[in-house]
């Protein structure tokens, strides 16, 4: 299993629907877990961290982890073409706080 | 604050060429990565630097050399470029210890011709 792997997408949704991504992890990146939003040729955004089980919520944004089942997601709700980006799920694990990456899940939001 | 920033923004070289990305953070961060950028490959790492004065290899380290100047200033040295390098090019930060998000910069496009 690679360490992250999100869906692949890429992912259409209306405008005002909400859009969920998902992640998967192995037991080497299972500590604290990150998305970013990253805006075709700009670098990545950080727009939400959780280190624990369950859901953090900030704004339009609702992460979700469940070590248990090795899966993270994001939610956005209400969603809005400005919206539009590759997502990135990002985890590290061990001593090195190193991230480890998965691919990204492109996203695009219709007017 | 301008976070992270690097220099230059774009370049292009030609094979055989060398040259040197900087990169610096004003957030007082231990932790420094460089990381490539290419369409279906996601971000991989190149170097990291743990610390001040401290340098390890990632994922795709082949071609490249890494110095930590300083706590705030990581370069990333390509000292015979090839087509293959062709990429975009970032850096990022990281207060470490329990604070492990990194902060990106705003990239390098780097073209080997």
């Amino acid at each position: 299993q690679k360490e992250v792997e999100q869906n692949s997408g890429p992912l259409s949704v209306p405008e005002g629907a909400i859009a969920s991504l998902n992640c998967t992890y192995s037991d080497r990146v299972s500590q604290s877990f990150f998305w970013y939003r990253q805006y075709s040729g700009k670098s990545p955004e950080l727009i939400m961290s959780i280190y624990s089980n369950g859901d953090k919520e900030d704004g339009r944004f609702t992460a979700q982890l469940n070590k248990a089942s090795q899966y993270v997601s994001l939610l956005i709700r209400d969603s809005q073409p400005s919206d539009s980006a590759t997502y990135l799920c990002a985890g590290s694990g061990g001593s090195n706080y190193k991230l480890t990456f998965g691919k990204g899940t492109l996203l695009t939001v219709n007017p | 604050n301008a976070g992270v920033t690097q220099t230059p923004k774009f370049q292009v070289l030609k094979t055989g060429q060398s040259m040197t990305l900087q990169c610096a953070q004003d957030m007082n961060h231990n932790s420094m990565y460089w990381y490539r950028q290419d369409p279906g490959m996601g971000l991989r790492l190149i170097y990291y630097s743990a610390s001040e004065g401290t340098t390890d290899k990632g994922e795709v380290p082949n071609g490249y050399n890494v110095s930590r100047l300083n706590k705030r200033e990581f370069s990333l040295r390509l000292e015979s470029a090839a087509p293959s390098q062709t990429s975009v090019y970032f850096c990022a930060s990281q207060r470490g210890g329990t604070y492990n998000e990194q902060f990106f910069g705003p990239g390098t496009r780097l073209t080997v011709l």
